[in-house]
């Protein structure tokens, strides 16, 4: 079975804080993936990465980035959070077109 | 624009019937399908997944039907269980310079014990 998992199940943070939010896959996926889901909007790209050191634009980037030094680990900043950013967020790995996704966090800033 | 949509937000089965869950999409070029389940508090699941150049698959308890001439998809579970009650996605695999996966805002199914 393929597991991804994330480093926090819920996160309290404070606005202006700076979030970092951690994917583990052990499948070694070549392509992993950022999301928000939030209520009436569904799933959102924020980012994406094909395999080590590279990363792209997914639809919503503004305001995070991403880091993914090794393949099984693909991480999401928030450099100072806000509000709005307030959201559940996902992380999903896949090898080809199938995308695996991890249990989600679910972010409150105040 | 591009979107996979749902045609209906919430669905209220008796448990044993048989659900229909059913999803629009617009782009003629995706060639890829996805179903997954989504239970509160948890992530999506993958359920079942259709190519283009299929009409109909089928896993354990659950059909997925395509039809490309209305660009239409749908998850039929047999038998549904109070396990079944979660919200369900489609999702289409976009082929551009990558495989963009752009999902549906899903359907919320309840199965009525």
């Amino acid at each position: 079975d393929v597991k991804v998992t994330q480093s926090s199940r819920y996160l309290v943070k404070r606005t202006g804080e700076k979030v970092f939010l951690e994917c583990v896959q052990d499948m070694d996926h070549e392509n992993m993936f950022w999301y928000r889901q939030d209520p009436g909007l569904g799933l959102r790209l924020i980012y994406f990465s094909y395999d080590v050191k590279m990363k792209e634009k997914g639809d919503i980037p503004e305001g995070y980035s991403v880091s993914r030094e090794k393949k099984e680990r693909f991480s999401l900043i928030l450099e100072s959070a806000s509000t709005n950013q307030t959201s559940m967020y996902l992380c999903a790995s896949s090898p080809l077109e199938t995308q695996y996704f991890g249990p989600g966090t679910r972010l409150l800033v105040l | 624009g591009e979107s996979v949509g749902l045609h209906l937000p919430t669905l209220s089965v008796q448990e044993g019937d048989n659900s229909i869950i059913n999803c629009a999409y617009s782009n003629s070029a995706s060639d890829y399908f996805i179903w997954y389940k989504q239970e509160s508090g948890k992530g999506p699941q993958f359920i079942i997944d259709i190519r283009s150049n299929m009409d109909k698959r089928q896993g354990q308890r659950v059909t997925v039907l395509l039809n490309k001439t209305v660009k239409h998809l749908s998850l039929q579970i047999a038998a549904t269980q109070p396990g079944d009650s979660a919200v369900y996605f489609c999702a289409e695999n976009m082929k551009t310079s990558y495989d963009k996966v752009i999902f549906g805002p899903g359907t919320s199914l309840s199965v009525i014990p």
